[in-house]
């Protein structure tokens, strides 16, 4: 069983619908990161959480140490938000979810 | 300032021969991390280096690959000899701490195809 488990693995939705994606751990961690990764590309942090709720632009990320769970949401989604949403925590090593591919259709 | 780089973006090689990886950590992190995804499995630890010394590589595969970092700065993965099964994207990060609240940086990877 995988440290990390993400859902849904594929996303498809049309332009300007919320979306969320779900992320849960069963290890001890220090903190966590939502990873963003398009196509052919490399890995862009864009959320380190540890607590609480963290917002850039239309990117919302929360967690719930007590629960282990984080989520990931995105308002008003663009085509331009197509790639793949990775969760890793940091315990005693990083560990990484499967990822989640979202693709937004205009 | 610049971020975590790797070289090269993508290699093919052959079944057999020998590749070796490079990454650049952002300078003045003592902590540098390799992971590899295989096609269709996440993304997966290989190992940590603190400075010049391994911390952890309880994630390398086996002893065909080699990591350094010499001078603990930046670091070198080599496989040798390489199998089909190598292929896959290797990732490099770096942090400055370990423990709460360290923001990781990642590099764009490097793509290598074994045929």
């Amino acid at each position: 069983k995988n440290e990390v488990e993400q859902s849904p693995q594929n996303l498809t939705a049309q332009e300007g619908e919320f979306i969320t994606i779900n992320c849960s751990y069963s290890v001890g961690i220090s903190a966590l990161h939502w990873l963003q990764q398009h196509p052919g590309g490399g890995i862009v942090s864009l959320f380190m959480l540890s607590s609480g709720k963290k917002k850039h632009g239309r990117l919302i990320a929360t967690i719930n140490i007590q629960e282990k769970h984080s989520s990931l949401h995105i308002t008003a989604s663009h085509p331009r938000d197509s790639a793949v949403y990775i969760c890793a925590v940091i315990g005693n090593q990083f560990y990484f979810g499967t990822g989640t591919s979202l693709t937004v259709i205009p | 300032e610049a971020g975590v780089t790797q070289f090269p973006s993508h290699s093919v090689i052959e079944k057999g021969q020998t590749v070796t990886l490079r990454c650049d950590p952002i300078s003045g992190h003592d902590n540098l991390y390799w992971y590899r995804r295989v096609m269709g499995k996440e993304i997966k630890f290989l190992l940590h280096f603190v400075k010049e010394s391994k911390q952890d590589e309880s994630g390398m595969p086996n002893n065909r690959f080699l990591a350094e970092r010499t001078g603990g700065t930046y670091s070198t993965l080599k496989v040798q000899p390489a199998e089909l099964e190598d292929s896959g994207v290797y990732f490099c990060a770096s942090s400055l701490l370990t423990g709460k609240n360290t923001e990781a940086f990642f590099g764009q990877g490097t793509r290598l195809t074994v045929v």
